[in-house]
């Protein structure tokens, strides 16, 4: 059965950092793309972030492109979002989701961005 | 930016009764393989998403066979054939043909 756990969330004070985590098992981790996606507080979906399954490639979204940096240890099986100079519009529900076609959903961490 | 809509946002049903849900996408879903990459989630309350359809009409394994998905190019439709009490919730519509990924703003189906 597929597993994603994320953790590492919080409540950080505007432009500070987060590192969020993502323990991955019950699949071949290092053979799958991985998604962050979000959900602010009773708001819609919005995909974050695809890390391609060596790592050596990621795409953004515009919104966090420069601030938030994706990366994966394969040997480990788990993922890191290293969000910085976070806003309040960062305050979401933060997921990991696997494949590129979005497949398995964890159950998300919460951030919160607020002084 | 690919724009997904979707329509209704709310979508009252009677238990029974078939629904549908529709998504239309700014350009054409259609990658250069020739697939069509537009998935469907399910949001339960309180819950993670799920995925329910992926590349337009394809069930993931799990799930009732009263959810189809079809379209083509730019315009989508996920239907219920008959609405149960745990089909309550949040569905999306998502593009993963282009960069970056959209989601639709989400239809809410409830229970009349």
């Amino acid at each position: 059965e597929v597993q994603l756990l994320e953790s590492g969330g919080g409540l950080v004070q505007p432009g500070g950092s987060l590192r969020l985590s993502c323990a991955a098992s019950g699949f071949t981790f290092r053979t799958s793309a991985i998604n962050w996606v979000r959900q602010a507080p009773g708001k819609g979906l919005e995909w974050v972030s695809t890390i391609n399954e060596r790592g050596d490639w990621a795409s953004y979204a515009d919104s966090v492109k420069g601030r938030f940096t994706v990366s994966r240890d394969n040997s480990k099986n788990i993922l890191f979002l290293q969000m910085n100079s976070l806003r309040t519009v960062d305050t979401a529900l933060y997921f990991c989701t696997e494949h590129w076609q979005v497949a398995n959903w964890g159950r998300g961490t919460l951030v919160t961005v607020s002084s | 930016d690919v724009v997904m809509t979707q329509s209704p946002l709310s979508l009252p049903v009677t238990l029974g009764q078939p629904a549908s849900i529709s998504c239309r996408s700014s350009q054409s879903l259609v990658y250069s393989d020739g697939k069509t990459y537009l998935n469907w989630f399910q949001q339960r309350p309180g819950q993670s998403p799920r995925r329910l359809i992926y590349m337009v009409s394809n069930r993931d394994s799990g799930v009732p066979d009263r959810f189809s998905g079809s379209g083509s190019g730019t315009e989508f439709t996920l239907k219920i054939s008959r609405v149960e009490a745990e089909d309550v919730g949040v569905y999306y519509c998502m593009q993963v043909t282009h960069w970056p990924r959209t989601f639709g703003q989400g239809t809410k189906v409830e229970i009349k």
